[in-house]
């Protein structure tokens, strides 16, 4: 069982609605949840991140995490073309210390 | 604030020949981590340094390797260069917190052929 996993998707959205991704980690002790995006041809760039249980509001993202069922999701309200990404769960665990550990990545398609 | 600058952007290497990726983190952050990314095995993490210590070392060949001077700078050399190389490899930087996500530089591109 993989670490971090994701639906690699794609998921498709319209423009507008929202997109909802998801995350699912193994049993560890872990300590804090990231979001990344990564355009086509980029290099990840940081989205949100979440430490406790609950919702994170950031603009039109809003990270939830809730540790009792190991899940970490990342909603995106009004969604744009420009939104149309791979985005990927990253998890802090306290036995790597510093370290990431990424998700596959899920491929969001938003469509005009 | 300067952002993770990573060198060279781009590389073509024939195989068995060694290679050196360089990266400079955000000032300040003493971490540097190194990932390779492929199209089927996603983000896989290389090693991390911390103040010129290695702390952290992922499952590949000891190729691979490392290290980090003083003024945090981080390089990464693989050597004996194989097909399977081929891929993007980000350096990040990160102050030493748990609560604090990694910036990644643009990468470096490598192609062995």
């Amino acid at each position: 069982q993989k670490e971090v996993e994701q639906n690699s998707g794609p998921l498709s959205v319209p423009e507008g609605a929202i997109a909802s991704l998801n995350c699912t980690y193994s049993d560890r002790v872990s300590q804090s949840f990231f979001w990344y995006r990564q355009y086509s041809g980029k290099s990840p760039e940081l989205i949100m991140s979440i430490y406790s249980n609950g919702d994170k509001e950031d603009g039109r993202f809003t990270a939830q995490l809730n540790k009792a069922s190991q899940y970490v999701s990342l909603l995106i309200r009004d969604s744009q073309p420009s939104d149309s990404a791979t985005y990927l769960c990253a998890v802090k665990f306290s036995m790597y210390g510093n370290k990431l550990v990424f998700g596959a990545g899920t491929i969001l398609r938003v469509k005009s | 604030k300067a952002g993770v600058t990573q060198t060279p952007r781009y590389l073509i290497k024939t195989r068995g020949q060694q290679v050196t990726l360089s990266c400079s983190p955000i000032s300040g952050h003493r971490s540097v981590s190194w990932y390779q990314q492929t199209p089927g095995q996603g983000l896989q993490f290389l090693f991390e340094y911390f103040s010129e210590t290695q702390r952290n070392k992922g499952n590949f060949p000891g190729r691979f390797s490392g290290r980090q001077f003083s003024n945090s700078r981080s390089e990464m050399n693989v050597s004996t260069l194989e097909l399977g190389d081929s891929a993007l490899y980000l350096c990040a930087s990160s102050s030493d917190s748990a609560n604090y996500g990694y910036t990644f530089g643009s990468g470096t591109r490598l192609t062995v052929v």
